[in-house]
């Protein structure tokens, strides 16, 4: 499967624990964008890279969201001393910046990474 | 920021007929409008997409119209079938320098297709 792809798929943690969640792009995409989906709602903008630079950071991402890109190919995702409100599907979207096929700006999608927080 | 509305968050078409989805923005910056397909548990796929130098697009039975002086656009579905029950998200936002975009998104119509 060349498409984007997200580890762990689930994950169940205990309010105020650590999580970290990772996000394998389509391979030479330099575009990585992270999203938070909850039940009913549209994805809401995270953050975003070009290749390594983090080059914008939504409001909602508060400073116990951190994210990296160190090498400009997988990403992670971390939050710190979780808290229930943080329960939400996490998604990872890629795309090019080069010219390719028809649909120049598209953002593949990754599966997600759904989140509970007990 | 950006704001997107869309209506409405369900729709319920009989097969064959068409499907209708209408959002509105607020960011007259935004001059990309993709929609996205979302099944139950899958991720968001795109469907179709307009930029703002034009006024509609059409793929087989999708389409979808924009109206960048009232700042809203909307999907069009004709001659729908069951697998089109889905999730449809429209989004907006600006085409970054160098490509990419970064897109609001909107709350989303559930479509159900019936026999």
């Amino acid at each position: 499967d060349t498409g984007v792809s997200q580890d762990p798929r689930h994950k169940i943690t205990k309010r105020g624990q650590n999580v970290t969640f990772r996000c394998d792009p389509i391979s030479e995409h330099n575009r990585l964008y992270w999203y938070r989906q909850t039940l009913g709602q549209g994805p809401e903008f995270l953050t975003y890279f070009q290749n390594e630079a983090q080059l914008e950071k939504s409001r909602l991402l508060s400073d116990r969201f951190s994210a990296e890109r160190p090498k400009g190919s997988f990403s992670t995702l971390e939050i710190q001393r979780t808290e229930q409100g943080d329960s939400a599907m996490y998604l990872c979207a890629s795309s090019s910046t080069r010219t390719s096929g028809r649909l120049y700006n598209e953002q593949f999608f990754g599966p997600g990474t759904r989140l509970t927080v007990l | 920021g950006e704001n997107v509305e869309q209506h409405p968050s369900t729709l319920s078409v009989q097969e064959g007929d068409s499907a209708v989805i209408k959002c509105t923005y607020s960011d007259s910056a935004s001059n990309y409008f993709p929609w996205y397909k979302q099944e139950l548990g899958k991720r968001p796929q795109l469907i179709i997409d307009i930029r703002s130098n034009v006024g509609e697009k059409k793929d087989q039975r999708i389409a979808v119209t924009l109206n960048k002086t009232a700042k809203h656009f909307s999907l069009h579905i004709t001659e729908t079938q069951p697998e089109d029950s889905a999730v449809y998200f429209c989004a907006a936002g600006p085409i970054l320098t160098g490509g990419g975009n970064k897109l609001t998104f909107g709350t989303g119509t559930q479509l159900k297709v019936e026999l």
